[in-house]
């Protein structure tokens, strides 16, 4: 079965709105959670990883936070844009497999 | 900024065919991988290879499906004999450690089998 799924297929936001985009995975032996942007028509991006001792990891605008009680791993966007429409995947990885879950499609509405 | 490509960008090709996809990684990675996204859904890992060998593979990789690196720059993955179910996207990737998740993707190269 799958270890990572998104718990939405899809996300609506008011550009300048902040976004959250939430992740479940069943996992628990992964070295590190991943989040991938995909573009129309482009390979995955990748836009910040955390590893599973860690608990919150920032970047610019974007922020991680990984929940290992539940097995929840979130992504928040700061001041979405209209250059964040995309596909967002979450990924965990074991030994160096990439596993992608669901993916999330993400619309700014402007 | 260094980065994956990809050839052809896209590739029609009748059932029962042989396609052989190609990819450069990006110069000073270690690590290759092929990934393939079938329309609306989740890309999913095919095969992971270091070292001039193959280090791990998915259950969809199966005999029908080889890879190579034929040189010091182009990684390839061939398809022996296309069946319809193997029309997807098709995503190859570097790395340059193999224990962080942040692989390079490339453009995609997009197979349709007739």
């Amino acid at each position: 079965g799958e270890s990572v799924g998104l718990h939405l297929p899809t996300l609506s936001v008011q550009e300048g709105d902040n976004s959250i985009i939430n992740c479940a995975y069943s996992n628990s032996a992964s070295d590190y959670f991943i989040w991938y942007k995909q573009e129309s028509g482009k390979g995955p991006q990748f836009i910040i990883d955390i590893r599973s001792n860690m608990d919150k990891r920032q970047g610019q605008r974007v922020t991680v936070l990984l929940n290992k009680t539940v097995k929840h791993l979130s992504l928040q966007i700061a001041a979405t844009q209209p250059g964040d429409s995309a596909v967002y995947f979450c990924a965990e990885t074991q030994g160096g497999k990439l596993s992608f879950g669901a993916g999330t499609t993400v619309t700014v509405r402007a | 900024e260094p980065e994956v490509t990809q050839t052809p960008s896209h590739q029609v090709t009748q059932m029962g065919q042989e396609v052989i996809l190609r990819c450069v990684p990006i110069s000073n990675h270690l690590y290759f991988y092929w990934y393939r996204q079938i329309l609306g859904q989740k890309v999913e890992f095919l095969v992971s290879f270091y070292n001039n060998e193959i280090s791990e593979k998915s259950e969809i990789f199966d005999d029908q499906f080889s890879v190579e690196r034929p040189d010091g720059s182009n990684f390839t993955l061939k398809i022996r004999s296309t069946k319809l179910e193997d029309s997807a996207m098709y995503f190859c990737a570097s790395s340059a450690g193999s224990q962080s998740g942040e692989l390079f993707f490339g453009e995609g190269s997009r197979l349709t089998v007739l």
